[in-house]
């Protein structure tokens, strides 16, 4: 298996809602990454977990709160979002943390929110 | 401030032809250069990457050609075809940068028939 899955694939949601973005992975790997894509951008890191713990946040509003809870797992939990945070969301993952190599990608979720 | 610098935004190359895509860095402590595909409503996918103790490497249709002393890199594909119609990313990442991985802006190829 070498790839990442990311569910849902669709996400709407409203401005008071809570939601959950959950992405997986079963290579093995020892980091994993949380993204935010805007349209016609480059992805733009959110978070990092190496061996399951948090390493970098790159100065996220608390509106998104990041879990990893076991090496194969990802989630996103989302709540009280505004309409600027619609974006394609994309999980990574590479096999080893601070060792330059691939980072896998997953298809993402494309969230909306009204 | 962008750290990897990418041209030309977008691009259009006929069938047969050769796409070159050109990325520039600043940061020396960069060493692996990864070039991401993304097709639209997709994830980016790695084509190839290069590291710098290597000034070209070749896969198939892609090619790297790497210059450590002017800080740039380039993805040169050859014999374009339609289907490599897509968006092109270019990365760099540090070995002391905790999996930071720094994208280009973009370039949106088209190859037309």
């Amino acid at each position: 298996d070498t790839e990442v899955t990311q569910t849902p694939k669709h996400l709407v949601m409203g401005m008071t809602n809570k939601k959950s973005l959950k992405c997986e992975q079963h290579m093995g790997h020892r980091a994993m990454y949380w993204y935010k894509q805007k349209a016609k951008k480059p992805p733009e890191l959110m978070f990092v977990y190496s061996y399951e713990k948090l390493s970098i946040n790159e100065s996220v509003p608390s509106r998104f709160s990041p879990e990893c809870p076991n090496s194969s797992l990802l989630n996103l939990h989302l709540h009280a979002l505004q309409p600027e945070d619609s974006a394609l969301y994309l999980c990574a993952s590479s096999p080893q943390p601070a060792i330059p190599n691939e980072q896998f990608f997953g298809p993402g979720t494309r969230l909306t929110v009204l | 401030q962008q750290q990897v610098k990418q041209s030309p935004q977008s691009l259009i190359v006929q069938k047969g032809g050769i796409s070159i895509i050109n990325c520039a860095y600043e940061n020396t402590a960069f060493d692996y250069f990864p070039w991401y595909q993304q097709f639209p409503g997709k994830g980016p996918a790695l084509l190839i990457a290069i590291r710098p103790d290597v000034s070209e490497k070749k896969e198939g249709r892609f090619t790297i050609s790497f210059n450590k002393s002017a800080k740039q890199f380039s993805l040169h594909i050859m014999d374009s075809q339609p289907g490599d119609s897509a968006t092109y990313f270019c990365a760099a990442m540090a070995s002391s940068g905790a999996n930071n991985l720094f994208f280009g802006t973009g370039t949106r190829l088209t190859v037309i028939p």
